[in-house]
């Protein structure tokens, strides 16, 4: 069965600084990959997304992620964090063996940002 | 309507009330999701719609809760006997539903206090 794990339920970084968010998964079969956003009081959007291809996946609001089979990682990483990326970040892995395009989440990590 | 719109956005009922909360899916996404959404838990599968057919129920907690979807379109999700552990926002989304994984369309959610 697909599973996420997000290490670190909290991160707090200062503006300007590196945003590194970490998402590990496990998969029996080649996953696809997702990582979320939502911000308070929304509903969740999509920020990007691995199915196949180049392992180096380019988001929405200059975020990107890198899928590394070797180490059953996708974490999320932006240069430079901005006061408008505090919300909270999602995890997920499409559900195989389920429905047919559930995911299966993690448990969140909320991004704060600090002036 | 251009998203996935759920009402009533904000629900507060005693303990041993049934509740009905109401998804209007993107048009033309034959594919739909139930999610619940709990502080500090992640997102919860409860249950998915290929058209009005639900392949899916794995999820629902107990026999209290309920969803129908009608006319490929607009689902309700029912909670009989609410009890306070039911507490939680619930999300809904949607998608084309066709081939690979894809990208959920989430509304802004449902959010159930049960006094």
């Amino acid at each position: 069965a697909q599973s996420v794990t997000q290490l670190g339920s909290h991160v707090s970084v200062s503006e300007g600084a590196l945003v590194l968010l970490r998402c590990n998964y496990s998969s029996s079969v080649p996953p696809y990959l997702f990582w979320y956003v939502q911000y308070p009081n929304q509903g969740l959007q999509l920020l990007l997304k691995y199915t196949t291809g180049a392992t180096l996946v380019k988001g929405i609001n200059g975020f990107e992620a890198e899928f590394k089979k070797s180490e059953t990682s996708f974490h999320l990483t932006k240069p430079s964090a901005h006061m408008s990326d505090a919300a909270e970040y999602f995890c997920a892995v499409s559900d195989y063996g389920g429905s047919q395009g559930n995911l299966i989440f993690g448990k969140g990590t909320k991004l704060s940002v600090k002036p | 309507g251009a998203g996935v719109s759920q009402s009533p956005s904000n629900k507060v009922t005693e303990k041993g009330k049934d509740v009905e909360l109401r998804c209007d899916p993107i048009s033309g996404h034959t594919a739909l999701y139930w999610y619940r959404q709990s502080l500090g838990q992640g997102l919860e599968f409860l249950i998915y719609f290929q058209g009005n057919s639900a392949p899916d129920k794995s999820g629902l907690p107990s026999d209290r809760f309920s969803a129908e979807r009608t006319g490929g379109s607009v689902s309700t999700l029912t909670i009989q006997r609410t009890q306070q552990e039911d507490s939680a926002v619930y999300l809904c989304a949607s998608s084309l539903g066709q081939g690979l994984p894809g990208e959920l369309f989430f509304g802004e959610g449902s959010r159930l206090t049960v006094l």
